[in-house]
């Protein structure tokens, strides 16, 4: 039973450039969660997908975006980059009887230059 | 904003020994979790304690959840090298639509062989 995964494991980007994350949950799981955690910190959420359709968002600027797909798998795409935006995107998925309980992947190591 | 603090930031002890670490919410909470965090990869799940319980024990790991203070220990037990990791604690708060946690900014703790 695969676990949460995550692509790519980490990208090199330059500022000003866009960039797409990749997440597919758990299998049960039809909640995606995305997290920003920057070095030597904890995670910051930045929203949750649920029924394909953006149900939370933290304080996030709108250059952060998502999207879920039928499959509940799910994207991140960050717009107009930011040296700022270096950090490890962390997804998390979660449903059905571990409805509170998330299940983190490995994480995108992100680096802005 | 970072919901939970931990304390101490960091620890270091030797093998054998216990770890006990602290964490501190502001705002009423439906449930607690702790993550161990390895090399800055993938937030492994632990433990969830609900509000209305006050001790929860899996293997090695003891938590403890005090709502009156609004706080929690997480006690690890006959420490092992592998249990080197960064420690987070995250609360959710139950809303109409959505579990997004919120993490604090975690202890480190090295256990020396």
């Amino acid at each position: 039973d695969a676990g949460v995964t995550q692509s790519p494991t980490h990208l090199i980007k330059t500022r000003g450039q866009q960039v797409t994350l990749r997440c597919s949950p758990k299998s049960g799981h039809d909640t995606v969660s995305w997290y920003q955690q920057a070095l030597g910190q904890g995670p910051q959420f930045i929203f949750q997908y649920y029924e394909e359709e953006e149900r939370q968002r933290g304080n996030f600027p709108d250059r952060f975006s998502g999207h879920q797909f039928p499959n509940y798998s799910s994207e991140l795409n960050v717009n107009a980059l930011l040296l700022g935006d270096s950090a490890l995107y962390l997804c998390a998925s979660s449903g059905g009887q571990e409805y509170y309980e998330q299940y983190f992947g490995p994480g995108t190591r992100l680096t802005v230059t | 904003s970072q919901q939970g603090e931990e304390d101490p930031q960091a620890l270091s002890i030797q093998e054998g020994e216990n770890a006990t670490m602290n964490c501190s919410y502001k705002t009423s909470i439906n449930n607690l979790q702790w993550y161990r965090q390895i090399s800055g990869r993938g937030l492994v799940h632990l433990i969830l304690i609900r509000s209305n319980e006050r001790e929860k024990h899996s293997g090695r790991l003891r938590v403890t959840l005090d709502t009156s203070k609004k706080s929690s220990s997480l006690l690890i037990t006959a420490s092992r090298a592998a249990d080197t990791a960064s420690y987070f604690c995250a609360t959710d708060a139950y809303q109409a639509a959505g579990n997004k946690l919120t993490f604090g900014g975690g202890t480190r703790v090295l256990v020396k062989p």
